[in-house]
């Protein structure tokens, strides 16, 4: 079946450094992806996201690229700090006439280094 | 602030014993879902509702049931629990992202989850 999934499940960034998540997916007919971080304990939470017809959206310290040649979607957290230590999840979004379903992948805990 | 809210945080139930989760929210969004997340794994969608149309994930349990008695308010109840649905049962909603005029506004936005422990 479709999927959405994450190349690695853990990642270690000595503060201050620049962190890279990748996520792979593979419904061609998702048209809207979204990044999600997850502290211990919590909901997740929205970051950033990016709809199919962009390959690129900024926010604040964070960058998404989506690459829809090879079905790739990456995160980039700029200058990270010790509250960026969570799990993300990269998400891909269905609609169909108003059946929103949304895709996880599973996970990459992202552990930032004083 | 607008918001998704989940009572209780914490739920302890009995193996057997039947329990609702509950899930408000003041954002006024067309979409509610309930997910079941367990350690260290992806929220799993359990079904949703678009108004009142109730969607029920093929893979879900008959032992979940969903009622959404208004706009604000969706209720997970769990019919018979098991040791193997203790987890994090998240709430989240949205508007459709197709009926916004951009991004972010279709998003799931998610509560902080009710902790289901059945003893």
């Amino acid at each position: 079946g479709e999927s959405v999934g994450l190349h690695l499940p853990t990642l270690s960034v000595q503060e201050g450094d620049n962190s890279i998540i990748n996520c792979a997916y593979s419904n061609s007919a998702s048209d809207y992806f979204i990044w999600y971080k997850q502290e211990s304990g919590k909901g997740p939470q929205f970051i950033i996201d990016i709809r199919s017809n962009m390959d690129k959206r900024q926010g604040q310290r964070v960058t998404v690229l989506l690459n829809k040649t090879v079905k790739h979607l990456s995160l980039q957290i700029a200058a990270t700090q010790p509250g960026d230590s969570a799990v993300y999840f990269c998400a891909e979004n269905w609609s169909n006439f108003g059946n929103e379903k949304l895709t996880f992948g599973t996970g990459t805990r992202l552990t930032i280094i004083p | 602030d607008a918001m998704v809210i989940q009572n209780p945080r914490y739920q302890v139930t009995q193996f057997g014993k039947p329990v609702t989760l509950s899930c408000s929210q003041t954002l006024n969004h067309n979409v509610m879902y309930w997910y079941q997340q367990k350690s260290s794994q992806a929220p799993k969608l359990l079904f949703h509702y678009y108004d009142k149309d109730f969607n029920n994930e093929a893979d879900t349990p008959d032992n979940f049931q969903s009622r959404r008695p208004n706009t604000s308010f969706c209720f997970l109840d769990i019919r018979s629990p098991g040791l193997g649905d203790a987890a994090m049962y998240l709430c989240a909603t949205s508007r459709p992202h197709w009926t916004s005029g951009g991004p972010g506004q279709g998003t799931q936005y998610f509560g902080p989850g009710t902790r289901l422990l059945v003893l």
